[in-house]
């Protein structure tokens, strides 16, 4: 079956550090990869995606690239802002059969960026 | 445009009680879905629908029930309501199949 490990919360960071969060995938056949961001009290919204091998997703300074030969899409940003501060949820979708599509979420990395 | 709305945002429910998750979106979606949070374990697709009329089950449908009879609504139906049901509810929308979704701001639920 499909799966989604992204690096264990919560990760801490001052204001204008690098952000690196892991993300790696198992799939049984050809998915699209998301990272989706999750603001204290929100409903998860989409931050970036790509849909197949070398692709690069970028939104908001975050920055991710498909990497079929590692299975890995991981989240980066050069300088975090503490408006950055959120639930981060890497996710792949993947064909169920008959054209039908379902997505599959990591369990979160929280972060945190202090001033 | 208010994209998906979810009601109630909090509810208490006693042990065997039941209760109707409420999800609207107004964007014209024909897939709907319904999620659970816990904490620390990322998101189960509890049940999805592909259309009016059409519902499947997901990872973790045990204990609840769904109907779509329009395509704006999605209610989650929870019958005997159980400690192991309390986590965080998400309806979420998509115009197709493996495109973006769209979620909604969330039910907590807390069984006692």
């Amino acid at each position: 079956g499909n799966s989604v490990t992204q690096m264990e919360g919560p990760v801490t960071l001052s204001e204008e550090a690098f952000l690196t969060i892991n993300c790696t995938y198992t799939a049984t056949g050809y998915p699209s990869l998301f990272w989706y961001v999750q603001y204290p009290g929100e409903g998860l919204q989409l931050l970036l995606k790509a849909t197949k091998a070398d692709d690069k997703g970028s939104n908001k300074g975050f920055e991710a690239t498909y990497r079929k030969e590692t299975t890995s899409f991981h989240l980066e940003k050069g300088s975090v802002q503490v408006s950055d501060s959120a639930v981060y949820f890497c996710a792949l979708s993947d064909s169920t059969g008959a054209g039908s599509y379902q997505l599959t979420f990591g369990k979160g990395t929280k972060l945190s960026v202090i001033p | 445009n208010a994209g998906v709305t979810q009601t109630p945002k909090f509810r208490i429910l006693k042990i065997g009680q039941s209760m109707t998750l409420q999800c609207t979106q107004d964007m014209n979606h024909n897939y709907m879905y319904w999620y659970r949070q816990d904490p620390g374990m990322g998101l189960k697709l509890i049940y999805y629908s592909v259309g009016a009329g059409i519902t499947d089950k997901g990872e973790v449908p045990n204990g609840y029930n769904v109907s779509r009879s329009t395509t704006e609504d999605f209610p989650l139906r929870l019958e005997l309501a159980a400690p192991s049901q309390t986590s965080v509810y998400f309806c979420a929308s998509s115009y197709s199949t493996g495109s973006e979704q769209f979620f909604g701001p969330g039910t907590r639920l807390t069984v006692l």
